[in-house]
This record gives structure tokens, sequence and C-alpha cells, in this order.
């Protein structure tokens, strides 16, 4: 099973340049989220789906936007990317909702903003 | 805002020697609290799920113990190997979403 599958793995962006990253689950998972982390910061909730056809900020939404296309994939937007962006993100699933049972983490996508 | 605290931020022990750390989280609507251990380069991965008041979770060498009233965990690990190194996060479950600490990160040294 490939679990939780993100896209890209590295990525270099200029400051105002806009992408996509890609999250998908095979694991028929409810719920779905998406973190960034940072040195000394842990990990804080940038936008999470409950379920299909839902999405609510987190911690840090400024900045970002979010897609739940379908149940197995959740696409996280930066329109203009600003250096502060510079970060390591990674999305999550969890079969209940809320992820009382646990999250499956994807590898993670290492953004540099320049 | 939901704080969830961990302490130590880090930790170097020699192989052999056991260890614990501690997570600090709202005693109030308590639902479940989680630990994670997260190896450097990789996602994190789920150690244990507690929901009960008294709980302990024990997994090889590491366990958990769990005081909701208190809002505390501890993790223990006892005869610390080099392949324990890795940041443990844990993560208090709030409604719909996890609230994570900021992690203890563990070196062991042979």
């Amino acid at each position: 099973n490939a679990g939780v599958t993100q896209t890209p793995k590295f990525q270099v962006l200029k400051t105002g340049q806009s992408m996509t990253l890609q999250c998908a689950q095979d694991m028929n998972h409810n719920s779905m989220y998406w973190y960034r982390q940072d040195p000394g910061m842990g990990l804080r909730l940038i936008y999470y789906s409950a379920s299909e056809g839902t999405t609510d900020k987190g911690e840090v939404p400024n900045g970002y936007n979010v897609s739940r296309l379908n149940k197995r994939e959740f696409s996280l937007r930066l329109e203009s990317a600003a250096p502060s962006q510079t970060s390591v993100y990674f999305c999550a699933s969890s079969v209940l909702t809320g992820g009382a049972d646990g999250y499956t983490f994807g590898s993670g996508t290492r953004l540099t903003v320049v | 805002i939901l704080n969830v605290e961990q302490s130590p931020q880090s930790l170097h022990v020699q192989e052999g020697d056991s260890t614990n750390f501690t997570c600090s989280f709202p005693s109030s609507n308590f639902y479940a609290l989680h630990w994670y251990r997260w190896e450097t380069a990789k996602s994190p991965e789920a150690l244990f799920v507690m929901t009960l008041n008294g709980d302990e979770k024990k997994k090889g060498r590491i366990s958990a113990t769990l005081n909701t009233k208190e809002g505390y965990s501890y993790l223990y690990i006892k005869g610390s190997q080099p392949e324990d190194s890795a940041t443990y996060l844990c993560a208090f479950y709030n409604t719909d979403k996890l609230i994570f600490g900021t992690g203890t990160r563990l070196q062991v040294f042979p």
C-alpha cells in the first residue's frame, strides 16, 4: 500500500510564484490535514478536511488555500509564495473523522522560497 | 488556543540509560492523547493512542502513562539504544484535529 503520497518532495520557488502541493491517500480515510514544520515550532496545522466536501482553517492558514478534490486527494495551494513560507509541509490522513485514532503521515515536501 | 507542552526540549543519553520525558495538555474536555516517533528525514509514526485516565501502553522498551485529571503523560524508554534517537511528539486530540507539542529530541550515544 502506498499510504499517503505527497508530491513534489522538493521545490524551490521565487517570491510571488504560485504552486500546488499534492496529497493523495489510498486507505479510504475520511479526514485529511496539512501541517508545516519549522525549527523550534513543531507541527502547525494549516488547513484540514474533516470529511469529503468540508475544509477548515487551522492555526496558520494565511497565504494558503486548499481543495478536497475527492475522498482521496487534498491539495494545498500557495497563490503568491513568500520567504516566510519556506518550510517542510506534511500531509496526513485519518480513518476516524478528526483523527482520534491517529494520523498516517506522508513523507513531506521541502519548500524553499527565495 | 490550546497548549501542548513537552519537556525537555532535547536530551542526550548514553546507550543503556533509561530516560523519560513529559507531555502536558489541557485537562478539561479530554478525548485522547497520542505519541509519535519522528526520525530525521522521515515522517512521524504513531506509537500510542491513549484515552483513559491511568492508561499504560507498552511497545518493546517504550512505554507511556496517562493522567487526564492533572493533564500529563510520560513516555519512558528503558535501556536506550542509538536507534531510539528521534524526536518524540505528543498530540492532544481536540474534537476534530490533533494539536501537537514541539517535541523532545532524543540522542542516544553509543
